[in-house]
């Protein structure tokens, strides 16, 4: 069974930064694009960027463009987004999710969720 | 960017009636590559459909899910107890990828 185990989240000063990393196990881990996903107290998802398999394409939504870098270390199955600049709107629970098969930017298998609080 | 609407924003139905589900986006969803996803108090999504109308692995019959352009339905016949919960459309045919902003299911 895929797992995905996030972990990094805390309270953090605006301004501030963090960084999240996600374990995976049980797939190929290098075959898959990885996603994170947010999730604001009591809002809806959010997605946030985007990592190809091979670690060499990646996507980040407007919000967090420039501010937050996602990576990938294939030999630790390990993802990670690292964030700079925190604002209070980025707070939120972060998933870390698998992409589908094929390529397709749908996600089969999410974590658990870390909680990220940026305030003073 | 392809915004994605759902309705009803809560939908209020008794065990063993049947839900519908509707999601309209902003522009046409390419190649029919939205998504759904279930989402219980306290727990991650999960996938329940992707390419409109294939359900993922472990998803029971009741649930299809239909649609093209930029109208899509989710249909949960004979709904169960467990069923309750909030639904998410996603697009994935162009960036950035978006979700809707959900429908609740709740028990009547």
């Amino acid at each position: 069974e895929v797992q995905l185990v996030e972990s990094g989240g805390g309270l953090v000063q605006p301004g501030g930064s963090l960084r999240l990393s996600c374990v995976a196990s049980a797939f190929s881990f290098s075959n898959y694009g990885l996603v994170w996903v947010r999730q604001a107290p009591g809002k809806g998802l959010e997605w946030v960027s985007t990592i190809s398999g091979s670690g060499f394409t990646t996507y980040y939504a407007d919000s967090v463009k420039g501010r937050f870098t996602v990576s990938r270390d294939n030999s630790k199955n390990t993802l990670y987004l690292q964030m700079n600049s925190l604002r209070a709107e980025d707070t939120a629970l972060y998933y870390c999710a698998k992409e589908g098969a094929y390529g397709h930017r749908y996600f089969d298998s999410w974590g658990q969720g870390t909680l990220v609080t940026v305030s003073s | 960017e392809i915004v994605l609407t759902q309705s009803p924003g809560t939908l209020s139905l008794s065990p063993g009636e049947r839900a519908t589900l509707s999601c309209r986006a902003s522009q046409s969803v390419s190649g029919t590559y939205l998504a759904w996803y279930q989402q219980k108090v306290g727990q991650a999504p999960r996938l329940l459909i992707h390419g409109a109308s294939n359900r993922a692995t472990g998803i029971p019959d009741r649930f299809s899910g239909s649609g093209s352009g930029t109208d899509f339905t989710l249909t949960i016949t004979r709904l169960e107890p467990e069923d309750f919960a909030v639904y998410y459309c996603q697009q994935y045919g162009s960036s950035p990828l978006t979700f809707g902003g959900g429908t609740k299911l709740e028990i009547k």
